[in-house]
C-alpha cells in the first residue's frame, strides 16, 4: 500500500515571497504519478500540478514548480511570488500508473494549510 | 460550463436517520468518485464508477453505506442508518477517461453532521 506524508500541518508566507511545501511518499512501484491539489476555503479541490515518475524533469506551472527526488521519495511544491489567493490547504497525492492497476485511485496526504499574509 | 454539483451543501441529522447525498458530474465525464474528508483520516476514496458501473467500492466503510449511479448525470451516496462517526465532508468528483491522468474535478462537498 502507498502512503503519503505531509509533515507540515500549517505554514505561512508573506505576499510575494517564496514558500516550499514538503511531501514524502512510500511505494514499491516504479511507475506512478504525483500531484499537488489545492483546496481553498470554498472547499473545491483543484489540481495544481502533476508529475510523472518516469520523467526526470521537474514539472512547472506558472508560479508553481516541484522538486521531485525519486530516490528519496520526495515531492515538494514551491510557490513563487505568493499571492493572497494562494491561501488554501494543499494536498500531495499519489497514484499508481494505470498500466499496473493504478486506475483512478488517488492516495492523499493529510494536507498543509498555507496562509499568505500581507 | 457547470462544474460538479453536489447537494445538499450542509446536512445536519440525528443518529439513526437516513442520509442521501447527491451528485451531478460534469457532462461527458465517464468516471465518478465519492471521497470522504475528515480531520482524522484526511481524504479517503469510498467508491468510483466508470460508465455508471461501480468499479471499486473497497473504500466503503461498511454496509450502512451504499452508492448508486442510475445514469451518466446522477449519483447518490446513501448512509442508513447514520452515526455520529459519519460526520465528515463528502466530495464527489468526476473526470473524463481521455483527459489528464489523475485530474479530478471536484464538487464543493456536502458537509454532514450527525448528532
Amino acid at each position: 500500500a502507498q502512503t503519503v506524508t505531509q509533515s507540515q500541518p500549517e505554514m505561512s508566507v508573506q505576499e510575494a515571497e517564496t514558500v516550499t511545501l514538503s511531501c514524502t511518499y512510500d511505494t514499491s512501484e516504479s511507475n506512478y504519478y504525483l500531484f499537488w491539489y489545492k483546496q481553498p476555503p470554498s472547499r473545491q479541490m483543484i489540481l495544481v500540478i502533476r508529475q510523472e515518475a518516469y520523467k526526470q524533469q521537474n514539472a512547472t506551472e506558472n508560479r508553481f514548480s516541484v522538486n521531485f527526488q525519486k530516490a528519496a521519495k520526495s515531492f515538494s511544491l514551491k510557490i513563487s511570488d505568493s499571492q493572497l489567493g494562494d491561501t488554501a490547504m494543499y494536498f500531495c497525492a499519489f497514484m499508481k500508473h494505470e498500466l499496473t492497476g493504478g486506475g483512478n485511485k488517488l492516495t492523499f496526504g493529510t494536507g498543509t494549510q498555507l496562509k499568505v499574509e500581507l | 460550463d457547470a462544474g460538479v454539483i453536489q447537494s445538499p451543501r450542509h446536512e445536519v441529522t440525528e443518529m439513526g436517520q437516513e442520509v442521501t447525498l447527491r451528485c451531478k458530474p460534469i457532462s461527458g465525464h465517464d468516471y465518478l468518485f465519492w471521497y470522504r474528508q475528515t480531520m482524522m483520516r484526511g481524504l479517503e476514496l469510498l467508491i468510483y464508477f466508470n460508465n455508471n458501473v461501480p468499479i471499486d467500492d473497497s473504500g466503503m466503510p461498511e454496509d450502512r453505506f451504499s452508492a448508486k449511479m442510475p445514469n451518466a448525470s446522477f449519483s447518490t451516496l446513501k448512509i442508513q442508518p447514520s452515526e455520529p462517526r459519519d460526520s465528515a465532508v463528502y466530495f464527489c468528483a468526476s473526470r473524463m477517461g481521455t483527459t489528464v491522468v489523475g485530474e479530478l474535478f471536484f464538487g464543493e462537498g456536502s458537509r454532514l453532521t450527525v448528532l
